[in-house]
């Protein structure tokens, strides 16, 4: 049972237009939510995070969104980027301390 | 330079011929884990370990063992590979699992590629 989701396999946006990626979840006991991103032949690596306490956190041209009564948040790049192109994951942390990923979305960012 | 290393980075090995993946960190991190990454499905959870001789089970860890000896490494041991266990895996670490979003920040590894013939 796929306790976050996402549901878009892919996405493709024209540079400097905004990338929104979109992650659903099932269980209301998180309390912190995460996005990695992964370039080819690398590792993820952390880009943004969220407590369950707020409904927004921004960082640069990433803003992260929680509804928490849809389970729902999303990831905002604004304006997107070339370099923007790569794998994105969400991640939800358990009330155990478990990272639990979704199966990731692939940003393509056209020039 | 903070980092979590894994070796090898390629492995292509057949059926039943047992193999570890090395994993280690050099930031004095009490958490680590291994996932694999599987087309579709995203990252899952192989195993994990909160702190030295302390290790657990993830959500698919069938056919793996790991230990944790030592705080900085944590090695993903095959004792008889399969053909489903091909797979790109990643290890991460992490300061804990609690408290704010910076102990979640899970750093990973470059990844390996494995293939079982």
């Amino acid at each position: 049972d796929q306790q976050v989701k996402q549901n878009s396999p892919s996405l493709s946006v024209q540079e400097g237009r905004i990338s929104i990626l979109n992650c659903d979840y099932t269980n209301s006991m998180f309390d912190y939510f995460l996005w990695y991103k992964k370039y080819p032949a690398e590792g993820p690596t952390f880009l943004i995070s969220i407590s369950s306490i707020k409904d927004k956190n921004e960082d640069g041209r990433f803003t992260v969104f929680l509804n928490k009564s849809a389970k729902h948040l999303s990831l905002h790049i604004v304006p997107s980027q070339p370099g923007d192109s790569a794998v994105y994951f969400c991640a939800a942390r358990s009330n155990t301390g478990k990272l639990i990923f979704g199966q990731g979305t692939t940003l393509q960012v056209k020039p | 330079e903070a980092q979590v290393t894994q070796n090898p980075r390629y492995l292509i090995t057949v059926t039943g011929k047992k193999l570890t993946v090395t994993c280690s960190q050099n930031m004095n991190h009490e958490y680590m884990s291994w996932y694999r990454q599987d087309p579709g499905l995203g990252l899952r959870q192989i195993y994990y370990s909160m702190n030295v001789e302390v290790t657990d089970k993830g959500d698919v860890p069938e056919g793996y063992k790991v230990s944790r000896k030592e705080k900085r490494n944590f090695p993903l041991i095959l004792e008889s590979p399969s053909p489903n266990q091909t797979s790109l895996y990643f290890c991460a670490s992490s300061r804990g699992t609690s408290g704010t979003s910076s102990y979640n920040e899970q750093f990973f590894g470059p990844g390996t590629r494995l293939t079982v013939l």
